[in-house]
């Protein structure tokens, strides 16, 4: 599976949509991207992912660049609960190995 | 989302002893579970990954007679930490996946391990 970086940290505002960046330059045509969260000492949650197209949920949006180097998932308005760990995974799906792989992650710091 | 639920939530444990961490999918069959061991600050690094019925696939470095999985069960994976030492002492979180190609993975809450 191709690999990811993010950066190790930001800070937001509370009430401010945040943009959490994500590169995957070796990403290849069958794999998808995918956000998880973990809030310290929990479980990680599934956020969203996608392919090609951007998709949007309850939790968030993302947009995923044209070349599928990189990605951006947006929290249009950031709470102080959303302060976790974000990670950005892009996995293939086949039948067999198919796996999720956690890289660093950004840690983000929602502030009043 | 469908929920994954883990036991116990926290666990000490004497060196030498044996625990054993249980896994269950409540809203869904789960034909593949993962395990993961998390240290702190760190990120999740996967151990094993087991199907309903058959033998668990470990990761390199994952030694398989320390770390006994069990997915005897749609609902259901053990793990059994054999002979623990404080340095197993570690955040384990499983999760579930309830088809081959289904896209989604669901994490249980977690088990905090601490071996004296």
């Amino acid at each position: 599976d191709a690999k990811t970086t993010q950066p190790p940290s930001m800070d937001c505002a509370e009430g401010r949509a945040a943009n959490l960046p994500c590169n995957h330059s070796t990403i290849s045509g069958n794999e998808y991207v995918y956000w998880y969260r973990q809030i310290h000492s929990q479980g990680p949650q599934y956020i969203i992912h996608g392919l090609k197209n951007n998709e949007t949920n309850e939790m968030a949006s993302l947009i995923i660049t044209e070349d599928r180097k990189s990605s951006t998932l947006i929290l249009p308005h950031a709470t102080l609960r959303d302060t976790a760990v974000y990670y950005c995974i892009v996995r293939e799906v086949r039948a067999a190995g198919n796996k999720l792989t956690f890289g660093g992650g950004t840690r983000v710091l929602v502030k009043p | 989302g469908a929920v994954v639920s883990q036991h116990p939530s926290r666990v000490i444990c004497k060196s030498g002893t044996s625990v054993k961490i249980e896994c269950r999918s409540l809203d869904f069959q789960a034909t593949t579970m993962f395990w993961y061991r998390q240290f702190p600050k760190q990120s999740l690094m996967l151990m094993a990954t087991s199907n309903e019925g058959s033998k668990a696939t470990y990761e390199q470095g994952v030694e398989k007679d320390k770390f006994l999985i069990n997915h005897a069960s749609l609902t259901l994976s053990t793990l059994t930490v054999t002979s623990a030492h404080p340095e197993d002492s570690s955040f384990y979180i499983c999760s579930a996946r309830a088809g081959r190609a289904y896209n989604e993975q669901f994490f249980g809450p977690g088990t905090r391990l601490t071996v004296l």
